[in-house]
């Protein structure tokens, strides 16, 4: 079946380090999307990408697609203990766009 | 954004009992709901697809009879735990979209069961 792996499991920075996670499928995706999910709370949507190749931006975050579509990552520049949480990305097939398979999640830990 | 909201939060029961799970689109409404399963640290499990009038998909692995579910409008969808047992103690989430087309899905806040 599908399978989606993150890398690292888990990542611990200070405050002001970058981070990055990277995302593996083991199929061709037709999008990915990134969710974040706060201690305790749920997964709420970060971005979606379709296109090969695709980077999106948001604010300290940097969204990438690659060229094949089947690895993804996201970027975060100068962490704040704000972005405290585990960041999993989500893969999509043609014809069942809402039906995602999670990747493994990479939980990120922030500190003075 | 779209709301999902789930009830209830958290569920304490008895082993053998059965506990029922609402999920609720408050302001779109959802033809296809999604439920998972999550334990500790671990990722999102699609457990079943949810269709409303009709019966609900389930995944290779999840027991139809052991996690019903019913989604009777186009904003609900329940999910019964029939039978509990301490093994399915997990954190349980629903999620719908407006659009299956852009595929961006709305959780609720999840549903914590512990069985005794």
């Amino acid at each position: 079946g599908q399978q989606v792996m993150q890398i690292p499991q888990y990542q611990h920075v200070q405050e002001g380090e970058d981070f990055t996670t990277y995302c593996n499928s083991s199929t061709t995706l037709s999008n990915i999307q990134w969710y974040k999910q706060r201690p305790g709370g749920h997964p709420v949507f970060l971005i979606q990408l379709v296109k090969s190749g695709e980077v999106k931006k948001q604010k300290r975050l940097t969204f990438q697609f690659g060229e094949a579509k089947k690895n993804s990552s996201l970027h975060i520049t100068a962490t704040q203990t704000t972005d405290v949480g585990t960041y999993f990305c989500a893969g999509g097939h043609t014809g069942t766009a809402s039906k995602l398979t999670f990747g493994t999640g990479t939980r990120l830990q922030v500190t003075l | 954004g779209a709301v999902v909201s789930q009830h209830p939060s958290w569920v304490i029961c008895k082993s053998g009992t059965s506990v029922k799970i609402e999920c609720r689109s408050l302001d779109f409404q959802a033809t296809t709901m999604f439920w998972y399963r999550q334990f500790p640290k671990q990722s999102l499990m699609l457990m079943a697809t949810s269709n409303e009038g009709s019966k609900a998909t389930y995944e290779q692995g999840v027991e139809k009879d052991k996690f019903l579910i019913n989604h009777a409008s186009l904003t609900l969808s329940t999910l019964t735990v029939t039978s509990a047992h301490p093994e399915d103690s997990s954190f349980y989430i629903c999620s719908a979209t407006p659009s299956l087309n852009t595929g961006e899905l709305f959780f609720g806040e999840g549903s914590r069961l512990t069985v005794l």
